[in-house]
């Protein structure tokens, strides 16, 4: 489909271990978001890409999260030495940008839910 | 600081009556104010967006929301709500810089 495509759409691991999540927006959205939503909470903001540049990545918790877009398309989130309250849902979204204005409707994937054991 | 509040964890309404869910916000600048559904098995949809200018906003599946500046509110409404609407509804506020602020969700249930 034409939608922002998110994988794997689960994720089971281990205390400790390192998990890649991938997300695949819609073909032309310059802008690329990643939020987490914990149970029974909102998205929360995690960090937002115009290009292939992390615009504003204030809302990574720690430096175990780390996010790329290097061909300003395809984003992988990282998190390293998982821990148990990493356990969420993450959410991809995108959006397009015309003439560097926000058009205000992000279209968000399915979400990849993490458990960490 | 910037916040979104969803008063109303759970409601449960009759097919075809009324429905009115609260949004309330603070926000230092004049916020873009959104509404999205939640679906289950399904990604967050835009139902609804306030930039600017008319106060009250026309959006998908009939719903609407007035933005009332002077209460800090963003109240979505729909007058006959049907059996597919049951879902989980996020109110947010944002600005030009995308940092969108989420609410923590309100769910809505729908009796036949």
């Amino acid at each position: 489909g034409a939608g922002v495509s998110q994988t794997p759409s689960n994720k089971v691991t281990e205390k400790g271990k390192y998990v890649e999540l991938r997300c695949d927006p819609i073909s032309g959205h310059t802008a690329l978001y990643w939020y987490r939503q914990s149970l029974g909470q909102g998205p929360e903001f995690l960090i937002y890409f115009q290009g292939t540049g992390a615009a504003d990545d204030s809302g990574l918790p720690n430096d175990r999260f780390f996010a790329v877009r290097p061909e300003g398309s395809v984003s992988t989130l990282k998190i390293q030495r998982t821990e148990r309250g990493d356990s969420a849902v993450y959410l991809c979204a995108s959006s397009l940008t015309l003439a560097g204005a926000n058009t205000g409707e992000l279209f968000f994937g399915e979400g990849s839910r993490l458990t960490v054991l | 600081a910037q916040s979104v509040t969803q008063p109303d964890i759970h409601i449960t309404v009759s097919e075809g009556a009324s429905l009115e869910l609260r949004c309330n916000y603070s926000y230092g600048a004049t916020p873009y104010l959104f509404w999205y559904v939640q679906s289950p098995g399904q990604g967050l949809q835009l139902l609804l967006k306030y930039f600017s200018g008319d106060t009250l906003v026309q959006g998908i599946k009939g719903f609407e929301a007035e933005f009332k500046r002077s209460q800090s509110s963003f109240n979505l409404r729909k007058p006959s709500v049907h059996w597919s609407d049951a879902a989980e509804y996020f109110c947010a506020v944002g600005s030009g810089t995308y940092k969108y602020i989420f609410g923590t969700g309100t769910r809505l249930k729908v009796l036949a």
